[in-house]
């Protein structure tokens, strides 16, 4: 049983780049989640996706985005890269009830110079 | 509005000795509640999680926590450490939505021979 896998494991742009992020849900799984851990801090939640949509956005500015395909796999966007948005990118899946365990995949590390 | 407050941002115990990891919770509704644990360059990986029930949680690698209602905390421990428990651990309540977790700043476990 396949868990939460991204892509890819490190990434480095620059100020004003754009990037992609990716993840594919542990098997069985509909419900993605994104979250951004900066060094020495516990995550913080960006989105999370369901049935393809937006379900519910944290405290980040529209530069972020984000989309879920109909295989449940999802992407995350961020435009107009900042320093300050160096960091580790975690996807979590669940299922679609609210309240079930998030899993999380191994992160996608992005370091912007 | 939920938050989450870990006391002690590094802790270090000897092989053999008790771990304990504090967490304290604020929470407008009923918490669900869950420790993680990150090994150094990967993903979370979840310990154990607190619902509804038995407020004594047991969890993988032999680590369980109690919830207290009383004292609003859900204090992880393990009787015996070994030094493959050496990590960050971190404390997480669900948000009021049910669909982000919101966690801690973590706390960094060592263990030494």
């Amino acid at each position: 049983d396949a868990g939460v896998t991204q892509s890819p494991t490190h990434l480095i742009k620059t100020r004003g780049q754009q990037v992609t992020l990716r993840c594919s849900p542990k098997s069985g799984h509909d419900t993605v989640s994104w979250y951004q851990q900066a060094l020495g801090q516990g995550p913080q939640f960006i989105f999370q996706y369901y049935e393809e949509e937006e379900r519910q956005r944290g405290n980040f500015p529209d530069r972020f985005s984000g989309h879920q395909f109909p295989n449940y796999s999802s992407e995350l966007n961020v435009n107009a890269l900042l320093l300050g948005d160096s960091a580790l990118y975690l996807c979590a899946s669940s299922l679609g009830q609210i309240q079930e365990t998030q899993y999380f995949g191994p992160g996608t590390r992005l370091l912007v110079l | 509005a939920q938050s989450v407050t870990q006391l002690g941002s590094h802790v270090s115990v000897s092989e053999g000795a008790l771990v304990l990891l504090r967490c304290n919770y604020s929470s407008s509704v009923p918490p669900y509640l869950f420790w993680y644990v990150q090994y150094p360059n990967q993903g979370l990986q979840l310990l154990l999680k607190y619902t509804t029930g038995a407020t004594l949680v047991k969890g993988i690698n032999g680590f369980e926590a109690e919830f207290k209602k009383s004292e609003t905390s859900f204090h992880l421990t393990k009787p015996s450490a070994h030094m493959s428990d050496a990590a960050e651990y971190f404390c997480a309540v669900i948000n009021q939505a049910g669909t982000a977790l919101i966690f801690g700043k973590g706390t960094t476990l060592s263990v030494s021979s």
